[in-house]
């Protein structure tokens, strides 16, 4: 079946501006998380959506922010951007909520902030 | 502040021997750990777990340790093969969650 599948898979924005990128989870999946990737700080999570819900929300300012349709698809905005916002936004989905954590990733959307 | 730490950014082993990674965590509330497998320009892929009341689990060539009272865990993979060769995390999760808390990586590269 297909995998996580993420658009646009690389942007260029500038400082200011905003950007929404979109998540089509396995199928079947409910729960959609996100999650960004810098060289300096790794791996960290942005939020998680289950069922149209947030169910839990990471260290990230409120320019970030997410939400899920009614078909599981979710989409994370960005607003007035910062150069540090410049990463890899994964997207990853699973099942049901609370299943430890076995998650299946997207390829990712690259931003750069100019 | 760092609540899972992978102290070695790279390391190098020749095909067939034993790679061994290691994992080191300060939030005595997780209770589940994973290691995911990244190559470059594809998302992490999920290799092997282990929950918190176990100390080992084993899968193939992928076996995972856990000690809890050292809040240590490592990952070997035997024998390692340039296949292998990808950026390895390690993460943690509390109960009842999704939220992985990921660790810097280990980037491996397996000579042939």
């Amino acid at each position: 079946k297909a995998g996580v599948t993420q658009t646009p898979r690389y942007l260029i924005k500038t400082r200011g501006q905003q950007v929404t990128l979109s998540c089509s989870p396995i199928s079947g999946h409910r729960s959609v998380s996100w999650y960004q990737q810098t060289p300096g700080q790794g791996l960290q999570f942005l939020f998680e959506y289950f069922s149209e819900t947030q169910r839990n929300k990471g260290n990230f300012p409120g320019r970030f922010s997410g939400r899920q349709f009614s078909n599981s698809r979710s989409e994370m905005n960005v607003s007035t951007l910062e150069l540090g916002d410049s990463a890899l936004y994964l997207c990853a989905s699973t099942a049901t909520s609370g299943t430890s954590g076995e998650l299946f990733f997207g390829e990712g959307s690259r931003l750069t902030v100019l | 502040d760092q609540q899972v730490k992978q102290n070695s950014p790279s390391l190098s082993v020749q095909e067939g021997r034993i790679s061994i990674l290691n994992c080191d965590y300060t939030n005595s509330m997780f209770d589940y750990f994973l290691w995911y497998k990244k190559y470059p320009a594809e998302g992490p892929t999920f290799l092997i777990s282990i929950s918190s009341i176990k100390d080992k689990n084993e899968d193939g060539r992928f076996t995972v340790f856990l000690n809890k009272s050292a809040k240590h865990l490592s990952l070997h993979i035997v024998p390692s093969q340039p296949g292998d060769s990808a950026v390895y995390f390690c993460a943690a999760s509390e109960a009842a969650g999704n939220k992985l808390t990921f660790g810097g990586g280990t980037r491996v590269l397996v000579k042939p």
